[in-house]
């Protein structure tokens, strides 16, 4: 099955405590995202990477890392989280770069920073 | 600053009447509008979508309607049922790749 995988679902850790949510797809699909969702913020973009090794910024980068080693992962990693990162997080993927690719999402990941 | 607005917040409608949604945005270079459905602990699907050349794209009970000129595009679900119930989102994107999103709206579908 076609499919965005994200792990954990759900996490609740402590300010600083270093940790890393998975995404990976079977797609074969060049362009992957992050995103998080907040109520009445829709969603923002975390970052994104167009191919392998190829990552950029997106409208709300601060305090995240990403990297994509491989075509099908692209970890989010949080070195030291904080209480403002509480969000429910998604991880997406499409083909290519053409704007009318279809955007496929994971099933999301929700994050409680204490 | 929200490039792309969207209302309302939410939507109480009837079994069978007209759900709409509205969205407004302020870049001229956007020209890709999609709409995304999304229910509770699953991710945003894309529904439906349109490019600025054509002014209605319906898809089904599904209808998006665009005015260039007054940059702002809408979501009709007609016949609206029980299943419909979800948060909407529209988008807009253009040459850098990237989706910007309305803030969602919360349909409920009343039997």
């Amino acid at each position: 099955e076609a499919q965005v995988t994200q792990n954990p679902r759900y996490l609740i850790t402590v300010t600083g405590k270093k940790l890393t949510v998975t995404c990976s797809q079977n797609m074969n699909h060049e362009y992957m995202s992050w995103y998080r969702q907040d109520p009445g913020l829709g969603l923002r973009q975390i970052y994104y990477s167009m191919n392998v090794e190829v990552t950029d910024k997106g409208d709300v980068p601060e305090g995240y890392k990403v990297s994509r080693k491989e075509k099908r992962n692209f970890p989010l990693i949080l070195e030291s989280p904080s209480p403002n990162q509480t969000s429910l997080y998604f991880c997406a993927s499409r083909l290519g770069t053409a704007l009318w690719d279809e955007q496929f999402f994971g099933p999301g990941t929700r994050l409680t920073v204490l | 600053q929200q490039q792309v607005k969207q209302s309302p917040q939410s939507l109480i409608v009837q079994k069978g009447g007209i759900s709409i949604i509205n969205c407004a945005y302020e870049n001229t270079a956007f020209d890709y509008f999609p709409w995304y459905q999304q229910f509770p602990g699953k991710g945003p699907a894309l529904l439906i979508a349109i490019r600025p050349d054509v002014s209605e794209k319906k898809e089904g009970r599904f209808t998006i309607s665009f005015n260039k000129s007054a940059k702002q595009f809408s979501l009709h679900i007609m016949d609206s049922q029980p299943g419909d119930s979800a948060t909407y989102f529209c988008a807009a994107s253009g040459s850098n790749y990237q989706l910007i999103w309305g803030a969602g709206t919360k349909l409920i579908i009343k039997p």
